[in-house]
């Protein structure tokens, strides 16, 4: 694809449920990243990957965050047991390579925690 | 770790004028320093980069200058037009040599009146 590919675009979820977004990187794109964007924020860093290896995952906020990336690819960030303050924009971004820190979003997914 | 501080939130030009944004950062390692401009309901995509061995680079109506001494970074915008209103967001990394995640700042919302 031509760019980074995120869904679902928008998600809601009762508070309590299980929730599972995917990142399609950019083809060849070694390094994959997740943000957390707050309505009216910047992005905040929470994890990522160089291939299927999570090298950083300090900016997770709480252990009901899991991301993975098992064949270093796709990606999926889990939040389990969601709660109202997870509703935010979750972004991901990706990388080609080491070398060059340049780093393309994609649109997000919008969730919303009733 | 590193802070990133925009000024101002909200800046509001006529058309044709030109609009500066300026950010701070804490960490005099930090040495890559993207600027994203995001549309509402769409993710952040890059315009411009500088990294810390020039002092100032441009693209076209886009500009940024860096003062390391300073620790501070501005966005140039010339000739403003009305597709230029969005968001925009002005990161910081160390180490741009292996993929790491950016800081961003808490984004200037410009409007460009026609």
């Amino acid at each position: 694809g031509a760019g980074v590919s995120q869904s679902p675009r928008y998600k809601v979820a009762k508070r309590g449920q299980d929730v599972a977004l995917r990142c399609d990187p950019i083809s060849g794109h070694v390094s994959l990243f997740w943000y957390q964007q707050a309505l009216g924020q910047g992005p905040e860093f929470l994890t990522y990957f160089q291939n299927e290896a999570q090298l950083d995952k300090s900016g997770l906020p709480s252990d009901r965050f899991f991301a993975e990336r098992p064949e270093g690819s796709v990606s999926t960030l889990k939040i389990q047991r969601t709660q109202q303050e997870d509703s935010a924009v979750y972004l991901c971004a990706s990388s080609l390579s080491l070398a060059k820190n340049i780093q393309y979003f994609g649109a997000g997914t919008r969730l919303s925690v009733l | 770790g590193e802070n990133v501080e925009q000024h101002p939130s909200t800046l509001s030009v006529q058309e044709g004028d030109s609009a500066v944004i300026k950010c701070t950062y804490s960490d005099s390692a930090s040495n890559y320093f993207p600027w994203y401009k995001q549309e509402l309901g769409k993710g952040p995509q890059l315009i411009i980069d500088i990294r810390s061995n020039v002092g100032e680079k441009k693209d076209q109506r886009i500009a940024v200058t860096l003062n390391k001494t300073a620790k501070h970074f501005s966005l140039h915008i010339t000739e403003t037009q009305p597709e230029d209103s969005a968001v925009y967001f002005c990161a910081a990394s160390k180490n741009p040599g292996s993929a790491r995640q950016l800081t961003f700042g808490s984004g200037t919302q410009l409007t460009v009146l026609p």
